[in-house]
């Protein structure tokens, strides 16, 4: 049982460049969710979906876009680089929308913009 | 949500037993209290979760007082594979609506052997 899978694990770009975060899960999870971690701010929530065709905003959605086509993937584009968006990426889901959410995370993506 | 407060980091010994406190003085009747844990280049896990007196797995034990404006993870025993960052959080029970759960910065736990 794979879990949440994220890729690529590191990633490297360059300011203006974009790029998709993958996230897949095979547990049938209704729920997912992407994370950014920086150092000395936490897990802070970028953008979440309650079901397939349904998305909405976190804390930090400027700069980043999603879309929910299946309940197994939920990607993470980055439209257009910038250093700011420096960070460690976490994918995450969970069998319940409302209510307890026990949230399985992916093993993170470091990106880094120079 | 109601906010809550913790140690930035703490730091230990191998074979000693730790406890984390986490403060949530605006805790809600419905609100349940969830601990995860980050190592190193992972993503966070679910430990545990409670609601009131004290619950126990095989990965930690949750203490929660009466007035639940507080709770505390302990961890017996600890080993150097307990190195990790513990998030306290306090979440809505069953039958409410999405909640978006916040993670603060967490407590750095250090064991050293």
């Amino acid at each position: 049982n794979a879990g949440v899978t994220q890729t690529p694990k590191f990633q490297v770009l360059k300011t203006g460049q974009s790029m998709t975060l993958q996230c897949a899960q095979d547990m049938n999870h209704e729920y997912m969710s992407w994370y950014r971690q920086d150092p000395g701010m936490g897990l802070r929530l970028i953008h979440y979906s309650v079901g397939a065709g349904i998305t909405d905003q976190g804390e930090v959605p400027n700069g980043y876009n999603v879309s929910r086509s299946t309940t197994e993937d939920f990607p993470l584009r980055l439209l257009s680089a910038a250093p700011s968006q420096t960070s460690v990426y976490f994918c995450a889901s969970s069998f319940q929308v409302t209510g307890f959410q026990k949230l399985f995370f992916g093993s993170g993506t470091q990106l880094s913009v120079l | 949500l109601a906010k809550t407060t913790q140690p930035i980091s703490m730091d230990s010994y191998e074979g000693q037993e730790v406890n984390i406190t986490c403060s949530h003085n605006n805790i809600a009747t419905n609100d349940y209290i969830t601990w995860y844990q980050q190592f190193p280049s992972q993503g966070p896990r679910f430990i545990i979760q409670g609601y009131k007196t004290k619950v126990t797995n095989e990965v930690a034990s949750l203490f929660i007082p009466a007035d639940r404006k507080s709770s505390t993870l302990s961890l017996p025993r600890v080993s150097l594979s307990d190195t990790a960052v513990y998030y306290c959080l306090v979440e809505a029970g069953m039958n409410t609506g999405f909640q978006k759960l916040v993670f603060g910065t967490g407590t750095r736990l250090l064991v050293s052997p």
